[in-house]
């Protein structure tokens, strides 16, 4: 079975462009995790899928970030008039979700806005 | 609220000696306890977990982690580095939400000179 996989591994943006980014989870997975990686830093929360219900956004920066899952799987991570500060790498991990569970992560996209 | 601290951002050391990434955690709740390796231009890994019970864990490529809840530390350690073993390592708890969200701490940078 393949892993997670995320696309665009690499996006250029201006500033002040909207981008979305893809994350294709493992089949059957019922939880999906977005994080956002500094550079040198540790992944931190975005926001927690169960299935197509978004249980947790308390991560999000601000308001021009938003998320989704419409069908429970495959999930999109929008951020719209993308500031510098959005440079980083965007991490998405899914897991069982029957809890205490080893997440598994995708490759990241990495995004630099200029 | 919950915390997670590598001390050691990085940490050279020649192939074949031994190795200890230190973690410390703060929590006023048991949690679950994790270390990730992050290999270049790759995601996450996941190493090894504490959930419970024997507070000396083992997990692949010979790393092994031992869980102390009086100094609330989780460190990483490995008798004899590889080459291959040169990455970023990720310590991580689980605060046993409903869905397992994870706090990571901010990383070590492991460099294995030959």
């Amino acid at each position: 079975g393949a892993g997670v996989s995320q696309s665009p591994r690499y996006k250029v943006a201006k500033r002040g462009q909207d981008v979305a980014l893809r994350c294709d989870p493992i089949s059957g997975h019922v939880s999906l995790f977005w994080y956002q990686q500094a550079l040198g830093q540790g992944p931190e929360f975005l926001t927690y899928f169960q299935n197509e219900a978004q249980l947790d956004k308390s991560g999000l920066p601000s308001d021009r970030f938003f998320a989704e899952r419409p069908e429970g799987s495959v999930s999109t991570l929008k951020i719209q008039r993308t500031q510098q500060e959005d440079s980083a790498v965007y991490l998405c991990a899914s897991s069982l979700g029957l809890g205490a569970e080893t997440q598994y992560f995708g490759p990241g996209t990495r995004l630099l806005v200029l | 609220a919950q915390s997670v601290t590598q001390l050691d951002s990085q940490v050279p050391v020649f192939e074949e000696a031994p190795v200890e990434l230190r973690c410390n955690y703060s929590s006023s709740v048991s949690v679950y306890l994790f270390w990730y390796v992050q290999y270049p231009n790759q995601g996450l890994q996941l190493l090894l977990k504490y959930l419970s019970g024997s507070t000396l864990v083992k997990g692949i490529n010979g790393f092994e982690a031992e869980f102390n809840k009086s100094q609330t530390s989780f460190h990483l350690r490995k008798p004899s580095v590889h080459i291959s073993d040169t990455a970023e390592y990720f310590c991580a708890v689980d605060m046993k939400t409903s869905y397992d969200k994870v706090i990571f701490g901010p990383g070590t940078s492991l460099s294995v000179i030959p």
